[in-house]
């Protein structure tokens, strides 16, 4: 099972606000940079956030990302249902030497 | 426009070797400063990071998988590859080649579709 750990799933209504966490330890979160994915299934995943709270050309600031100690947070502000898919977080992990992504949660658009 | 193509192999019998190839349009494989994995998630279940291949040939492997995985990479075709030996059930899962910043990679910003590959008998 994943070292990062995320809640199930998140919903809420139209043009409201969602937050995903995602907690881990010192050895991935705590010390490295954190990125997020969208993934609907049969696509190709999507990065949404990366070194924490940076967002690549072309996602919108309705989507923010942010760090605290070993946890990292994912904001998706004005939600609609194209933002209905699964996410997942991702770091390094120090201890493990490997890349690891966190159990995913699904966002549900009332 | 940075594409990923993977395809390969989308049965393979328990104990053979699974072969994978992921085909890079829009770049180079020479471009320094990337890393270029495979990531899998079985029916269900987590991403897991499999590894990566640097354009210099270098690789580095998830050491739950080490044993088994082999990366190349195939700079005329601008592809690179992945083989897992000695596959069972539990390998059955969408492959996804990606191209990871920096080393090891702090984040993927470009994926493949995914190609299934189920280990059956």
């Amino acid at each position: 099972q994943s070292v990062l750990t995320q809640p199930p799933s998140v919903s809420a209504a139209p043009g409201q606000k969602v937050t995903i966490s995602c907690s881990g330890s010192s050895s991935n979160i705590g010390n490295n940079y954190v990125s997020w994915y969208q993934h609907l299934p049969g696509t190709a995943p999507k990065l949404l956030i990366y070194d924490n709270n940076k967002r690549p050309s072309g996602i919108p600031d309705r989507l923010s990302g942010s760090k605290s100690d070993t946890s990292a947070t994912l904001g998706i502000t004005g939600l609609h249902t194209g933002d209905e898919a699964d996410y997942y977080c991702g770091t390094w992990d120090t201890r493990l030497t490997t890349f690891v992504f966190g159990t995913g949660t699904k966002v549900t658009v009332l | 426009q940075l594409q990923l193509q993977e395809s390969g192999s989308g049965l393979v019998k328990p104990s053979q070797t699974l072969s994978l190839t992921c085909a890079v349009s829009g770049d180079s494989l020479n471009s320094g400063g990337y890393s270029w994995s495979w990531i899998r998630q079985p029916p269900g279940k987590d991403l897991e990071w499999i590894g990566y291949i640097y354009h210099s040939g270098s690789t580095y492997y998830n050491p739950s998988l080490k044993s088994r995985v082999t990366m190349s990479i195939d700079r005329s075709k601008n592809q690179f590859s992945l083989k897992l030996n000695s596959v069972t059930a539990a390998d059955t899962a969408v492959y996804y080649c990606a191209r990871g910043e920096a080393l090891p990679p702090r984040y993927f910003g470009y994926w493949g579709q995914g190609t299934l590959v189920t280990v059956s008998s």
